[in-house]
C-alpha cells in the first residue's frame, strides 16, 4: 500500500474549518484514500473515503487533487468533540493482497480550542 | 455507521493466565474481521486478519499460538491471549467489514497484565 504523509498536529478554532492535508504521492490507480479519526481511547471512527472525486458527507467533506498525491480532509465547523488523531490512510485495491487492510500511520492530531 | 462491539472494555489479568475478548459486528454479517493493538501513544499496528470459517492471517512478528482468533460466524470473532504477560498490556481493537460496507471499529478493549 501507498504510504501517506501527514503534519504531526494542528490546532483548529472551534467553529472554524479544518483542514487536515495528506500527501500520498506512490498512490497507484485503484487505491483509495480512507481517513478515519480516533478519539482517545477509543476504537478508530470511520468519516470518508474517495478514489478520484471529491466527496462530501455528513461528516466531512474530501478533496483530492487531480493527480492523486494528495488530499485534504475539511471538517466545515470544527467542535470541541472533533479533538482526535486523524489518519490518512491509503488501501489496495479490490483483489490484490492487501485488499481490506488499512494499515494506519502515525496520524494528525488536531487540537480545536475555544 | 455500522456497530461494532467489544467485550469486556476492560480486563486485569494475572501473568500467566489467558484472556479471551469477544468481537461482534450487531447490526451487519462480517465476512472480514480484523485485530489491531495499539500501545500508549503509538498508532495502532495490524495483528492479524479472519475471514469467517478460515484461518487467521498472521502480520509478521504476531505469534499465533499466543494470539488465537476464531471467527466462527459472521457476527463473531474471539481474541484469546494466552500464558499472557505484562508486555501484553495494551489496547486491542477489532474491525469488522463486508463485502458492502466499509471497515468499522469496535470501542476497544484495555488489557491489562500484572
Amino acid at each position: 500500500d501507498a504510504k501517506t504523509t501527514q503534519p504531526t498536529s494542528m490546532d483548529c478554532a472551534e467553529g472554524r474549518a479544518a483542514n487536515l492535508p495528506c500527501n500520498h504521492s506512490t498512490i497507484s490507480g485503484n487505491e483509495y484514500v480512507y481517513w478515519y479519526r480516533q478519539i482517545h481511547s477509543q476504537g478508530p471512527q470511520y468519516i470518508i473515503h474517495g478514489l478520484k472525486n471529491n466527496e462530501t458527507n455528513e461528516m466531512a467533506s474530501l478533496i483530492i487533487t487531480e493527480d492523486r498525491k494528495s488530499s485534504t480532509l475539511i471538517l466545515p465547523h470544527a467542535t470541541l468533540r472533533d479533538t482526535a488523531v486523524y489518519y490518512c490512510i491509503v488501501r489496495g485495491n479490490a483483489g490484490g493482497t492487501s485488499y481490506g487492510k488499512l494499515t494506519f500511520g502515525q496520524g494528525t492530531i488536531l487540537t480545536v480550542h475555544p | 455507521g455500522a456497530v461494532v462491539s467489544q467485550h469486556p472494555s476492560r480486563v486485569i489479568c494475572k501473568s500467566g493466565t489467558s484472556v479471551k475478548i469477544e468481537c461482534r459486528s450487531l447490526d451487519f454479517q462480517a465476512t472480514t474481521m480484523f485485530w489491531y493493538r495499539q500501545f500508549p501513544k503509538q498508532s495502532l499496528m495490524l495483528m492479524a486478519t479472519s475471514n469467517e470459517g478460515s484461518k487467521a492471517t498472521y502480520e509478521q512478528g504476531v505469534e499465533k499460538d499466543k494470539f488465537l482468533i476464531n471467527h466462527a460466524s459472521l457476527t463473531l470473532s474471539t481474541l484469546t491471549v494466552t500464558s499472557a504477560h505484562p508486555e501484553d498490556s495494551s489496547f486491542y481493537i477489532c474491525s469488522a467489514r463486508s463485502r458492502a460496507r466499509e471497515q468499522y471499529f469496535g470501542p476497544g478493549t484495555r488489557l491489562t497484565v500484572t
